[in-house]
């Protein structure tokens, strides 16, 4: 079964509103998690790098007051993309080592932004 | 820095047939090497791994991959293509030792043919 879960698989919303995405740990705990985005027929590219109990690391050219992360505790992180606009529509996908060498994903989140 | 490269975004094969995905990868430290396996709107499954342990590496659904330095490359194959088998590849490359965070290569779709 799934080690990693993502909540809502599915979520459309309109232009201007922020969402959540949930990423969580089923059973094991997590103090770093890893936030993807993929385009359509495109790879996954790393948005950054979720660390329990401080800041979020981003990566080069993702806008973090844009996509707000928060790793409150040792099994979940959230992803919030704030007033979303339609070119935010993706598929954003999470994971998180469970051991060294042993990454697991999520199911991944289908925003839509309308 | 890590960097994977899969030529081509297409393979198509006919059921029994072999299926060969090419990867290759730079790296400036000794790498891991990662093949995954994404079927739609899902998040990604580990097919196998090189962790500098064998070089011939076996994972599940009957693929294999063989890690050639001399070539830097890592290409995964299987025998005997199963309908099943028709999804999306994704190559990947971390640093050996390194954060957990991966680098994917643009993926390959794969087609099998009755």
């Amino acid at each position: 079964g799934a080690v990693v879960s993502q909540h809502p698989s599915w979520v459309i919303c309109k232009s201007g509103t922020s969402v959540k995405i949930e990423c969580r740990s089923l059973d094991f705990q997590a103090t770093t998690m890893f936030w993807y985005r993929q385009f359509p027929k495109q790879s996954l590219m790393l948005m950054a790098t979720s660390n329990e109990g401080s800041k979020a690391t981003y990566e080069q050219g993702v806008e973090k007051d844009k996509f707000l992360i928060n790793h409150a505790s040792l099994t979940l992180s959230t992803l919030t993309v704030t007033s979303a606009h339609p070119e935010d529509s993706s598929f954003y996908i999470c994971s998180a080592p469970r051991l060294p060498g042993e990454l697991f994903f999520g199911e991944g989140s289908r925003l839509t932004v309308l | 820095a890590q960097s994977v490269t899969q030529l081509g975004s297409h393979v198509s094969v006919s059921e029994g047939a072999l299926v060969l995905l090419r990867c290759n990868y730079s790296s400036s430290v000794p790498p891991y090497l990662f093949w995954y396996v994404q079927y739609p709107n899902q998040g990604l499954q580990l097919l196998l791994k090189y962790t500098s342990a064998a070089t011939l590496v076996k994972g599940i659904n009957g693929f294999e991959a063989e890690f050639k330095k001399s070539e830097t490359s890592f290409h995964l194959t299987k025998p005997s293509a199963h309908m099943s088998d028709a999804a999306e590849y994704f190559c990947a490359v971390r640093a050996q030792g390194g954060s957990e965070k991966l680098v994917f290569g643009k993926g390959m779709k794969l087609t099998v043919n009755p």
